[in-house]
């Protein structure tokens, strides 16, 4: 069955830092994956995806069939990026059915 | 000109009460969504609807139901409220398979 695993609730790291949020899949099809992310109280926004191989707001993420992960990564950490982070997987196919993650709080400290 | 629009922002009701919560979206999108938001941050689908025809249903309640007057609009109703159903819940709407537009959420709080 498909499951999307982010092992990490709560991730603290000082301003400055790199920052990897870890993201694991399960699915038998070809992947799509997204990143999300939800700031306190705030609606969720699309962060990037992995068929874009883009870099938004300095992050990254790079598809890894053969560790089924989807980490997402930054290498200096910004207090702003303060939030609630979610990988997310779409398992319908055409439907674009998304499974999401159980989340990621990442808390920047000064 | 907010792209995914949620009504109301914030809803308190009595165990019981049948309840709408209200979706639209002006981005021509011809998918839309409701996820529910539990209290430990848990996302999960309930419903999906493209061009008005109902194409996911999760296992919700049938107190539950979704309606689509138009692509535009994802409106949800749910009968007899009890304290479980306490969640922040999204509205969203994507086309293709593109990712996701989410609104804003509505608070409910069934007491």
């Amino acid at each position: 069955a498909q499951r999307v695993t982010q092992p990490e609730k709560l991730l603290s790291v000082f301003k400055g830092a790199p920052v990897e949020l870890k993201c694991n899949y399960s699915y038998s099809g070809s992947p799509e994956l997204f990143w999300y992310v939800q700031y306190s109280r705030q609606r969720l926004q699309l962060l990037l995806r992995h068929i874009s191989r883009e870099s938004i707001k300095g992050f990254t993420a790079d598809l890894n069939k053969g560790e089924t992960s989807f980490h997402l990564k930054k290498p200096f950490a910004q207090e702003e990026d303060s939030a609630m982070y979610y990988c997310a997987l779409n398992y319908g196919g055409a439907t674009n059915k998304l499974i999401f993650g159980t989340g990621t709080l990442l808390a920047v400290q000064p | 000109d907010t792209a995914v629009s949620q009504t109301p922002k914030y809803l308190v009701t009595q165990m019981g009460n049948d309840k709408s919560i209200k979706c639209e979206q002006n981005l021509g999108h011809d998918t839309m969504y409701w996820y529910k938001q539990d209290s430990k941050k848990f996302l999960k689908i309930m419903f999906s609807y493209n061009n008005k025809e109902l194409i996911i249903n999760e296992t919700v309640p049938n107190r539950f139901s979704p309606k689509s007057p138009d692509k535009a609009h994802l409106n949800l109703h749910i009968n007899s409220l009890e304290l479980g159903d306490s969640a922040v819940y999204f509205c969203a709407s994507s086309q293709r398979r593109n990712g996701y537009t989410f609104g804003s959420g509505t608070r409910l709080t069934v007491v």
